[in-house]
């Protein structure tokens, strides 16, 4: 089965630091995995995400992430964090069959002036 | 335009009641979704249609109904509603079904329900 694990429940990081938030996830095959954003009150948007190919994936906001496979591990980062980046992150991942997609219970990021 | 557009925005209501959360896409996308996300803010996938199909049904109690007119709407009926339904729900849409060709979900703004 399926699954995402997002170790870290809170992140507060100052305004202009770097930021990683981590993901695990656990699946047989290449999985799809994903970056939503969830502002406050708002739907999620979509980060990023990889599929195949390029391992190290850029996406809107300044955002990357990289996928590795020897540590089932797609993390998120960005260089230097801006205030309007406080928000919720879910990390997801989806089957190549269609019929299964899952969301890690997410990263809630406060940032600090 | 909105791509994804639920209604109501928020719902109170009695334990007991029935209601329905309606959502519309108009972005031509063939899969819809429903997801509850809880106080914790965990976010759990419901239904996922597909051409009109049900294709992901995921343990949910059978007092929810999924319905799906054509490939622009899925509705949610919700019966006999408990306080443990309070949650928020959103729907979202994707060209195809979710992690099938990677396609990204476009998530409308949520329904607040709370259940007294």
């Amino acid at each position: 089965a399926q699954s995402v694990t997002q170790p870290d429940i809170h992140i507060t990081v100052s305004e202009g630091a770097s930021l990683e938030l981590r993901c695990n996830y656990s699946y047989g095959a290449t999985p799809y995995l994903f970056w939503y954003v969830q502002s406050p009150g708002q739907g999620l948007q979509l980060l990023l995400k990889y599929f195949s190919g390029d391992t190290l994936v850029q996406g809107i906001k300044g955002f990357e992430a990289e996928f590795k496979r020897s540590q089932s591990s797609f993390n998120l980062r960005k260089p230097s964090v801006h205030w309007s980046d406080a928000a919720e992150y879910f990390c997801a991942v989806g089957s190549n069959t269609g019929n299964q997609f899952y969301f890690g219970t997410g990263t809630s990021l406060t940032v600090i002036p | 335009d909105t791509a994804v557009s639920q209604t109501p925005k928020y719902l109170v209501t009695q334990m007991g009641n029935d209601k329905s959360i309606k959502c519309e896409q108009n972005l031509g996308h063939d899969t819809m979704y429903w997801y509850k996300q809880d106080s914790k803010k965990f976010l759990k996938i419901m239904f996922s249609y597909n051409n009109k199909e049900l294709i992901i049904n995921e343990t949910v109690p059978n007092r929810f109904s999924p319905k799906s007119p054509d490939k622009a709407h899925l509705n949610l009926h919700i019966n006999s509603l408990e306080l443990g339904d309070s949650a928020v729900y959103f729907c979202a849409s994707s060209q195809s079904p979710a992690g099938y060709n990677a396609d990204t979900q476009y998530f409308g703004p949520g329904t607040r329900l709370t259940v007294l």
